[in-house]
C-alpha cells in the first residue's frame, strides 16, 4: 500500500503569509494527489485534485504542484479562514490513502 | 446541489454489527461515473479509507478492514450502506460518507456528508 506523509504536522502563520504544505508519497502517484481543508467539527472540503487543478469555487491563494512523489500545498495569502487541517491524499492505486494532516494555526 | 446525510445509531456495543446509511438526496445516485465511499476519523487522528461501493454493487475495501465490513448500495432508496461487524473501542470515530467522482487527472472525494459519531462501549 502506499503511504502519505506531510510536513510540517503543524505551523503557525500570520494573515497574509505565504503557506506551504508538503507531502510525500512512498512511492511514485504521478499526479494523481489531492488536498482537502478540514475546519473542527466538519466534512474536509476538496481543494485541489491531480495535484494542481483547483475544485469549482476554491480560491486561487490555492495553489498545488508536484508529480511523482513530492507535492506541494500553497496557500499565496492565508486568510483568516484558511485556519484549519490540510489532508493530501493519493488516488492512484487501492486502497486510498491520507497523509496524517497539518494543522494551520493563527500565529 | 448533491448533498449526502449519515445516519445510524451513535452508540453500538463491543462485538456487535455498527451499521450506518448515506442518503443521497439532489441527484440520482444512479447518474453519472460516481464510487460512494465511507471513510471514518478518530478524534484528534486523520482520516482512514473503509471502502467504496458503485451503482453496479462492485466494491472494494481496506484491506484493514475487509474481513469485517460490507457496502451496499439500494437505488431505489438513493442511499447506501455500510456494515462494520465485532467492533471494538478502536472503531470509536466519526464517520463520513463521500462521492468519489471519476477524473481524467485522477478520482477525487468532491462531496461529503456532515459525518456521524459513532462510539463504541458497552
Amino acid at each position: 500500500d502506499i503511504q502519505m506523509t506531510q510536513s510540517p504536522s503543524s505551523l503557525s502563520a500570520s494573515v497574509g503569509d505565504r503557506v506551504t504544505i508538503t507531502c510525500r508519497a512512498s512511492q511514485t502517484i504521478n499526479t494523481y494527489l489531492n488536498w482537502y481543508q478540514q475546519k473542527p467539527m466538519k466534512a474536509p472540503k476538496l481543494l485541489i485534485y491531480g495535484a494542481s487543478s483547483l475544485q469549482s469555487g476554491v480560491p486561487s491563494r490555492f495553489s498545488g504542484s508536484g508529480s511523482g512523489t513530492d507535492f506541494t500545498l500553497t496557500i499565496s495569502s492565508l486568510q483568516p479562514e484558511d485556519f484549519a487541517t490540510y489532508f493530501c491524499q493519493q488516488s492512484y492505486s487501492a486502497p486510498t490513502a491520507f497523509g496524517q494532516g497539518t494543522k494551520v494555526e493563527i500565529k | 446541489q448533491v448533498q449526502l446525510q449519515e445516519s445510524g445509531p451513535g452508540l453500538v456495543k463491543p462485538s456487535q454489527i455498527l451499521s450506518l446509511t448515506c442518503s443521497v438526496s439532489g441527484a440520482s445516485i444512479n447518474i453519472g461515473s460516481y464510487y460512494w465511499n465511507w471513510v471514518r476519523q478518530p478524534a484528534g487522528k486523520g482520516l482512514e479509507w473503509i471502502g467504496r461501493v458503485y451503482t453496479s454493487g462492485s466494491t472494494n475495501y481496506n484491506p484493514s478492514l475487509k474481513s469485517r465490513v460490507t457496502i451496499s448500495v439500494d437505488t431505489s432508496k438513493n442511499q447506501f450502506s455500510l456494515n462494520l461487524n465485532s467492533v471494538t473501542a478502536a472503531d470509536t470515530a466519526v464517520y463520513y460518507c463521500a462521492r468519489e467522482q471519476e477524473r481524467a487527472r485522477g478520482d477525487a472525494f468532491d462531496v461529503w456528508g456532515q459525518g456521524t459519531v459513532v462510539t463504541v462501549s458497552s
